[in-house]
């Protein structure tokens, strides 16, 4: 299946910074998830972005699927101790491949 | 609270054992999901059956059979495992179709180590 490369594959701010984790394809994708897994837990539905260009907003938390739909963001503006966890990215219909994550640590 | 069950939550086995795992949804998804995840890595693709039917094997060992009973139901039965596949095993699900479909609903996975 398709891979979509993720980075950063770490990141560490102090609450209240912002946070952004990207991922690239090389190919252009029908559609993009994104979950987020709690330390101990199990990955969590956040979004699924379709549509070229769409920007789609969850409190503090913004995803952006690119024009050429090659890409995607999300990022988390003024960062809480609560939105400690790893950030996956994933694509694909039946057969979902997860990116390699972007594990967010926050220094409260 | 997830809306998808795995038994058990922990398990530990040798290698000679035969063991399970069961999952249960009543979401009314008709498709069902094994993952396999490693510390620190995403979780991997192992099994999805649509409408109770097997339509994707990752090239799975057959040391891992899965088995759907029903549309509420998986299992993963275990046998003769190595060191090396102890992970967390998640269960999931999904709607086969429309907006939905392929949306997965995660369970809370069950962590199995292999002696």
């Amino acid at each position: 299946g398709q891979q979509v490369m993720q980075i950063p594959q770490y990141q560490h701010v102090q609450e209240g910074e912002d946070f952004t984790t990207y991922c690239n394809s090389s190919t252009t994708l029908s559609n993009i998830q994104w979950y987020k897994q709690r330390p101990g837990g199990h990955p969590v539905f956040l979004i699924q972005l379709v549509k070229s260009g769409e920007v789609k907003k969850q409190k503090r938390l913004t995803f952006q699927f690119g024009e050429a739909k090659k890409n995607s963001s999300l990022h988390i503006t003024a960062t809480q101790t609560t939105d400690v966890g790893t950030y996956f990215c994933a694509q694909g219909a039946q057969k979902l491949v997860f990116g390699q994550g972007t594990r967010l640590t926050i220094n409260p | 609270d997830t809306e998808v069950t795995q038994t058990p939550k922990h398990l530990v086995m040798g290698m000679t054992n035969k063991k399970s795992l069961k999952c249960e949804q009543h979401m009314g998804h008709r498709a069902m999901y094994w993952y396999k995840q490693k510390a620190k890595k995403p979780p991997e693709l192992m099994f999805v059956y649509s409408y109770e039917k097997l339509s994707i094997n990752e090239s799975v060992p057959s040391r891992f059979s899965p088995e759907c009973p029903n549309s509420s139901l998986l299992n993963l039965h275990l046998h003769a495992l190595q060191p090396e596949d102890s992970a967390l095993y998640l269960c999931a699900s999904s709607q086969v179709a429309g907006r939905g479909a392929n949306v997965l609903t995660f369970g809370a996975g069950s962590r199995l180590t292999v002696l």
